[in-house]
């Protein structure tokens, strides 16, 4: 138990469906992240967000739309994703952005997109 | 971001042996840190390193913050079978700002 919870833990979506991912985090954090794993490749990092404010965008696609209500909440909203985009999505937070380069990471949801 | 060089890609070893792994970069780094992903499950942080030279250990594993500041290691001492599962290093430089910079992993399989 690391203090940040994802769900779902599994998604199947098909390309025209719109889905969303949640990760809370217990921690009394202030920074949340989205990475993305896929096999064979190191963690991306796709959207940081610090008191709320979305601080950093990597280049993600707009199909990718992140939320930030409050400190302790994160969202991906999904839209017409493509098959690529299969991967387990990670949460993770950390007391500040980045100043310590801890992250505590959720146990990630698994999408496929058919 | 930053490439970093991790290896072994992976290690099939018996359980009582050492185990051994680095990572190594072109660029220099502020903080390395080493993280372990069990099946299933997000990356668990192991060691923060924060200053070149620097030697730290968790119970039976040691890291070692690189005096280039290149590169860093993370061995694992008589192994068991919950070792198993794949490792992370991670560096943090000032120039990508707060960002981590992901090595691709190094897979290790532990038989009894």
């Amino acid at each position: 138990e690391t203090g940040v919870t994802q769900t779902p833990r599994h998604l199947v979506m098909g390309m025209t469906n719109k889905k969303s991912l949640k990760c809370e985090q217990h921690l009394g954090h202030n920074a949340m992240y989205w990475y993305k794993q896929s096999a064979k490749k190191p963690l991306e990092l796709m959207f940081v967000y610090n008191f709320k404010e979305q601080t950093e965008n990597n280049s993600v696609p707009s199909r990718f739309s992140p939320e930030c209500p409050n400190s302790s909440h994160l969202f991906l909203h999904l839209h017409t994703l493509q098959p690529e985009d299969s991967a387990l999505y990670l949460c993770a937070s950390s007391r500040g952005q980045g100043a310590s380069g801890e992250l505590f990471f959720g146990e990630g949801s698994r999408l496929t997109v058919l | 971001g930053q490439q970093l060089n991790q290896s072994p890609q992976s290690m099939f070893i018996q359980e009582g042996e050492d185990v051994s792994m680095n990572c190594t970069s072109s660029s220099i780094f502020n903080t390395w840190l080493w993280y372990k992903q069990d099946p299933g499950e997000g990356p668990v942080l192991l060691i923060a390193l924060y200053k070149a030279g620097e030697l730290t250990s968790n119970g039976r594993l040691t890291a070692q913050f690189g005096i280039t500041r290149k590169d860093s290691f993370l061995n694992i001492s008589a192994s068991i079978p919950s070792d198993v599962g794949i490792y992370f290093c991670a560096g943090q430089s000032g120039n990508s700002g707060y960002a981590l910079n992901f090595g691709k992993g190094t897979s290790l399989l532990v038989t009894p």
